[in-house]
């Protein structure tokens, strides 16, 4: 099946840094979406992006699909910001199925 | 947004019972729901797909008799976990893709501990 692969697996900031997690994947693939999975368990939808980049206040995404591989911005960072953050592919031919990587464990100090 | 619900959050019993989870679809129909589930400090896995009016296909590993699943309505899909043990402890997530929309959406979860 296909692999996907996160780095780094933790990550510590200090509130305002940046930082760019990454994803990559070993075969092409129709969905790829970024998730953050907050204390609660609960995941949030970031970024529904296959291909191209997108911006949403101070996160951005971007894919290059022939590549293979997936980059998530975050800037400023806050407190707020701490969780897990999944990249997670549909494989073709699972109708609509995900395949999770293992996640980067964000923590962000004060 | 599409919404995805979950019942109950969480939920305790005893080993040897059995446990029903319920996912439903609030805002669109699903004939199609994931079940995933997730151990503490890992990511999520697939267990299985739940189709509406069939049979379930399950992924490999995961017990067909032990984990039940329902699609009863194009709104509502159930786990139900039969005789529970402690090593199936963990937090179980559905997902379902909504007609007309590429990204799939996820319930909030259910986190089932077996003493």
């Amino acid at each position: 099946g296909i692999q996907v692969e996160q780095s780094p697996p933790d990550l510590i900031l200090q509130e305002g840094a940046n930082s760019t997690l990454r994803c990559n994947f070993s075969d092409s693939v129709n969905n790829l979406q970024w998730f953050h999975q907050n204390p609660w368990g609960q995941l949030i939808n970031l970024f529904y992006i296959p291909s191209g980049t997108k911006q949403n206040g101070r996160l951005s995404a971007t894919t290059v699909a022939t590549e293979r591989y997936s980059l998530l911005y975050i800037s400023s960072s806050q407190t707020t910001d701490s969780g897990v953050y999944f990249c997670a592919v549909e494989v073709s031919n699972s109708g609509y199925a995900l395949n999770f990587g293992k996640g980067t464990s964000l923590l962000v100090t004060p | 947004g599409a919404v995805v619900s979950q019942h109950p959050s969480w939920v305790i019993c005893k080993s040897g019972t059995s446990v029903k989870i319920e996912c439903r679809s609030l805002d669109f129909q699903a004939t199609t729901m994931f079940w995933y589930r997730q151990f503490p400090k890992q990511s999520l896995m697939l267990m299985a797909t739940s189709n509406e009016g069939s049979k379930a296909t399950y992924e490999q590993g995961v017990e067909k008799d032990k984990f039940l699943i329902n699609h009863a309505s194009l709104t509502l899909s159930t786990l139900t976990v039969t005789s529970a043990h402690p090593e199936d402890s963990s937090f179980y997530i559905c997902s379902a893709p909504k007609a007309g929309e590429t990204q799939q959406f996820f319930g909030p979860g259910t986190r089932l501990t077996v003493l």
